[in-house]
């Protein structure tokens, strides 16, 4: 089934440490998201990727970073200097200009 | 830059009655989507309804349907029967065509309750 995949379920970091939520496309799309939801919020754009090899800052950038080596991967670290990291993590694809966007299941990420 | 409102953060509906939600858009371009999506509980993204600016007739999908004013830049959707499953938030989303990034703004949501 074609779909998109996101690993953990739940994540837990400790201070000071680095953690990397996994997000999975086998729908061949070309663009690839990372959103933050916070309680009771609504979604904000974190980075996006059109192509391969090339992604963008969207409106909440700092403490976070990315990497798109493979067009079916967008993994998203989530690194010590994002200070207030809990928050629900949703990854998304779309296959190109004006496309439906489909969300993977998300990660929810705690401090410990 | 474009912009999303949802003005009604909540929003109550009796079962099997109807209920609409509203939202409102601005942008410059000429082209573009938009699109309603549902995140119950689960918080899974489903994707609701979608309508081209383009097409005139409003789009639909079984009980749902919406409510497209190009002119005055508004995209209301409306729940028909409504049922308890379909308690949830709802999130009007923009995505335009011709500005050659792959963004979609997303308004605050609405949280749709549902009473038996």
């Amino acid at each position: 089934d074609g779909g998109i995949t996101q690993s953990p379920k739940y994540l837990f970091r400790k201070e000071g440490q680095n953690v990397t939520l996994s997000c999975e496309q086998n729908l061949n799309h070309d663009a690839m998201y990372w959103y933050r939801q916070d309680p009771g919020q609504g979604l904000r754009l974190i980075y996006y990727s059109q192509i391969v090899n090339d992604f963008q800052k969207g409106d909440i950038a700092e403490g976070y970073s990315v990497s798109r080596e493979k067009k079916e991967s967008f993994p998203l670290t989530v690194t010590s200097a994002q200070k207030n990291p809990t928050a629900f993590y949703l990854c998304a694809s779309s296959p190109g200009r004006g496309e439906t966007q489909y969300f993977g299941p998300g990660t929810r990420l705690l401090v410990l | 830059a474009q912009t999303v409102t949802q003005s009604q953060p909540e929003m109550s509906v009796q079962e099997a009655e109807t209920v609409t939600l509203s939202c409102t858009y601005d942008t410059s371009e000429s082209d573009y989507y938009l699109f309603w999506y549902k995140q119950p509980p689960s918080r899974q993204m489903i994707l609701v309804i979608r309508q081209e600016a383009y097409k005139q007739q409003n789009a639909t999908e079984n009980r749902f349907s919406v409510n497209f004013q190009k002119a005055a830049k508004s995209f209301s959707l409306k729940i028909s029967d409504s049922q308890l499953g379909d308690a949830a938030m709802y999130f009007c989303a923009y995505r335009g065509i011709n500005s050659g990034t792959y963004k979609y703004i997303f308004g605050t949501g609405t949280r749709l309750k549902v009473l038996a």
